[in-house]
């Protein structure tokens, strides 16, 4: 499981409520990814960070930020909760091998987020 | 824009076949191929990755072809077994040092016994 866990595992909480996610891995990865996955939309980047303070944005990010404050941890933050973001949500980070040339992602346990 | 296809959405076999998990992508300039495997309620696990410039690889009674030209890649399961059953998806990453990954929707896979 690469060293990732993500909390909480299960939230319920109300449109407009900003809520917080944290994915923590303990293997000093450098790259590290937030997913949600939806039914009729598979899995979908929402941001991404290539390292301590360093992120960007991906197909889905409105509504979401994101801070990377110490390697292990990666926050996604819902600033205010919408009902369109009730979802399931995956942490994920690459390791290289092979001299670099060989990324493989590895995926949290993910977290059932509803907004009511 | 890559799009990712898996057909069949849904396989319901029995125990002991073999079966081949299909995957097809529109842009066939990727990097590499990964295939997971995903259990109701679980996060993904990560079953077999392919680069561009490799054909297959084997991994127990795993077998994933890749053929970057036609958009295609297959995840071939020998002697199929209850636990195997599970939601699998393909995903292609386009470039290299944390490029995203495009994910298919899945097969969901049940071997019954």
């Amino acid at each position: 499981d690469a060293g990732i866990t993500q909390s909480p595992r299960h939230k319920v909480t109300e449109t407009g409520t900003p809520v917080t996610l944290r994915c923590h891995q303990t293997e000093n990865h450098r790259y590290m990814y937030w997913y949600r996955q939806d039914p009729g939309h598979g899995l979908r980047l929402i941001h991404y960070s290539y390292g301590v303070k360093d992120t960007d944005k991906g197909e889905v990010s409105d509504g979401y930020s994101v801070s990377r404050s110490k390697t292990e941890d990666f926050l996604l933050t819902l600033e205010s909760a919408t009902s369109s973001q009730t979802s399931v949500y995956f942490c994920a980070i690459s390791e290289f091998q092979r001299g670099g040339d060989q990324e493989t992602q590895y995926f949290g346990p993910g977290t059932r987020l509803l907004v009511l | 824009k890559q799009e990712v296809t898996q057909i069949p959405a849904a396989l319901s076999v029995p125990e002991g076949e073999n079966l081949v998990l299909n995957c097809s992508f529109t842009d066939s300039a990727i990097y590499n191929l990964q295939w997971f495997r995903q259990d109701p309620g679980k996060g993904l696990t990560s079953l077999l990755l392919i680069q561009s410039s490799q054909r297959e690889q084997t991994s127990g009674r795993l077998n994933a072809s890749l053929d970057k030209s036609s958009g295609r890649s297959t995840l071939y399961i020998a002697a199929s077994q209850p636990g195997d059953s599970a939601t699998y998806l393909c995903a292609v990453r386009r470039g290299t040092s944390g490029s995203r990954l495009t994910f298919g929707e899945g097969t969901q896979l049940t071997v019954n016994p």
